[in-house]
C-alpha cells in the first residue's frame, strides 16, 4: 500500500526566508502527487500537483515542488515566505490504479509558523 | 456560495446517540469523497461516490458507519452509536467530471464538520 512520510511535523521561519518542505512517497511506481495547505477553519486547499513531465512543478502563492524519482521525494519551496503562510501543509499520492475510485493518501502533515 | 460546503460545522453528542453528517458537493461535482481526520493526523479516507453510486466503502472502520448520496448530489454520513474513538473531524471533497478515468481530478475540500463525542 501507499504511503505519505512527511518527517517534519513542525517548522518555523522568519519571514522573508526560503522554505523547504519534505515529503517522501512508498508506492510501486510514480504516483500522482499533491500539495495542499490547510488554514484554521478553513478547507484544504490544491497547492500544486504532479503527474509527469517536467519534475519542477508551479503552484498558488508563489510556491513550487520538484519531483526526484530516485529519491522518492517531493518537497515543497518557496524562496521568500511571507506571514500569511503560516498553515498546515500535507503532502499526498493519489495511486494510479484505475479502479476509479482515486482517493487521497496524505502524509500527516507539517504545520508552518513564520516569525515576522 | 461556490464551494462545498457541511453542516454541522461543530457537533457535540454523547455516547452511544447517532449523528448524521450533511456535505452540499459544488454543483455539477459528480464525484463525492468523505476523509477523516484525527488531530495531529492528515485526512484518511472513508468512502467515495460516482453520481449516486458509492463505488468504494473500503475506508469505513466498521459497521456503524454509512453514507448515501440518493440523487447523486448532497450526501449524508452517518454514524450509529457513537463511540468517543469517533471524535474526529470530518470532511468531504468533490471533483467535477472529466472524460474518462484521472486520478488527477482536483477535489475540492469543505471546511468540515468537527464531531466530539462525549
Amino acid at each position: 500500500a501507499q504511503s505519505v512520510t512527511q518527517p517534519d511535523i513542525h517548522i518555523t521561519v522568519s519571514e522573508g526566508a526560503s522554505l523547504e518542505l519534505r515529503c517522501n512517497y512508498s508506492y510501486g511506481a510514480t504516483p500522482y502527487l499533491f500539495w495542499y495547505v490547510q488554514s484554521p477553519g478553513q478547507g484544504l486547499q490544491l497547492l500544486l500537483k504532479y503527474f509527469s513531465g517536467d519534475t519542477l512543478v508551479q503552484g498558488i502563492k508563489g510556491f513550487e515542488a520538484e519531483f526526484k524519482r530516485s529519491q522518492s521525494s517531493f518537497n515543497l519551496r518557496k524562496p521568500s515566505v511571507h506571514w500569511s503562510d503560516a498553515a498546515e501543509y500535507f503532502c499526498a499520492v493519489v495511486p494510479y490504479s484505475g479502479a476509479g475510485s482515486y482517493q487521497l493518501t496524505f502524509g500527516k502533515g507539517t504545520k508552518l509558523s513564520v516569525i515576522p | 456560495g461556490a464551494g462545498v460546503s457541511q453542516s454541522p460545522r461543530y457537533k457535540v453528542t454523547k455516547r452511544g446517540q447517532d449523528v448524521a453528517l450533511r456535505c452540499d458537493p459544488i454543483s455539477g461535482h459528480v464525484s463525492l469523497y468523505w476523509y477523516r481526520q484525527a488531530l495531529g493526523q492528515g485526512p484518511e479516507f472513508l468512502t467515495y461516490f460516482n453520481y449516486e453510486a458509492q463505488q468504494d466503502k473500503s475506508g469505513l472502520p466498521n459497521d456503524r458507519f454509512s453514507a448515501e448520496r440518493p440523487e447523486g448530489s448532497i450526501s449524508t454520513l452517518t454514524i450509529q452509536r457513537t463511540e468517543q474513538r469517533d471524535s474526529a473531524m470530518y470532511r468531504c471533497a468533490s471533483s467535477p467530471p472529466l472524460a474518462g478515468s484521472y486520478p488527477g481530478n482536483e477535489q475540492f475540500f469543505g471546511p468540515g464538520t468537527r464531531l466530539t463525542v462525549l
